[in-house]
């Protein structure tokens, strides 16, 4: 079945560094892929998504390009602040089924 | 304004009790979700419905209960079968249009059992 798997967290950076969260998955199709943002207390907020092959989704600095040959959606960010602490959520919908597959999450804190 | 609305926002039952968990939705979505999250967790789909009269079970229905009489709203009922019912629990409503598909979020309801 479709599943997706996230780096394990949690991350912890300073003020301005460079992020990477890992994520790949398995899909038999063609899926599309997100990542959600949840801050603490709160729902998950849809923070970008990509369509299909080579497509990069961005918002808030933050982007993510669909490898089809490696099976990732890796999300990334040139320079965090402290507001981008929150939790990553990857997840990839299967068209047929109107549904998403979340990966587990990953806990990023950044320490300014 | 548009959105997704889950009310209350916290919840105390005492063990033993059934409780509805409301969600209501403006956004003219077809499809409706319920999702668990328990702390330092991922989400665990609970149940869909992709029209309405009509839901189906996800991962954990077990314990769970709900209906879907009104386009707008989708609520989850927490029977006292649910062994572990402490957590935070999300309701998403969902659309496909030209840009795709993209399910949306409300801000949940954190649901404390005793």
């Amino acid at each position: 079945g479709n599943s997706v798997t996230q780096m394990e967290g949690p991350v912890t950076l300073s003020e301005e560094a460079f992020l990477t969260i890992n994520c790949t998955y398995t899909a038999t199709g063609y899926p599309s892929l997100f990542w959600y943002v949840q801050y603490p207390g709160e729902g998950l907020q849809l923070l970008l998504k990509a369509t299909k092959a080579d497509d990069k989704g961005s918002n808030k600095g933050f982007e993510a390009t669909y490898r089809k040959e490696t099976t990732s959606f890796h999300l990334e960010k040139g320079s965090v602040q402290v507001s981008d602490s929150a939790v990553y959520f990857c997840a990839l919908s299967d068209p047929g089924a109107q549904k998403l597959v979340f990966g587990q999450g990953t806990r990023l804190t950044i320490n300014p | 304004d548009g959105g997704i609305t889950q009310s209350p926002k916290y919840l105390f039952r005492k063990e033993g009790q059934n409780v509805t968990l409301s969600c209501e939705q403006n956004l003219n979505h077809d499809a409706m979700y319920w999702y668990r999250q328990d702390p330092g967790q991922g989400l665990r789909l609970i149940y869909y419905s992709q029209i309405v009269n009509d839901f189906q079970k996800g991962d954990i229905a077990e314990g769970y209960s709900v209906s879907r009489e009104k386009k707008e709203s989708f609520p989850l009922t927490v029977t006292s079968a649910q062994k572990n019912p402490t957590a935070f629990y999300l309701c998403a409503s969902s659309f496909t249009g030209p840009l795709g598909y993209e399910q949306y979020f409300g801000p949940g309801t954190r649901l404390t059992v005793t």
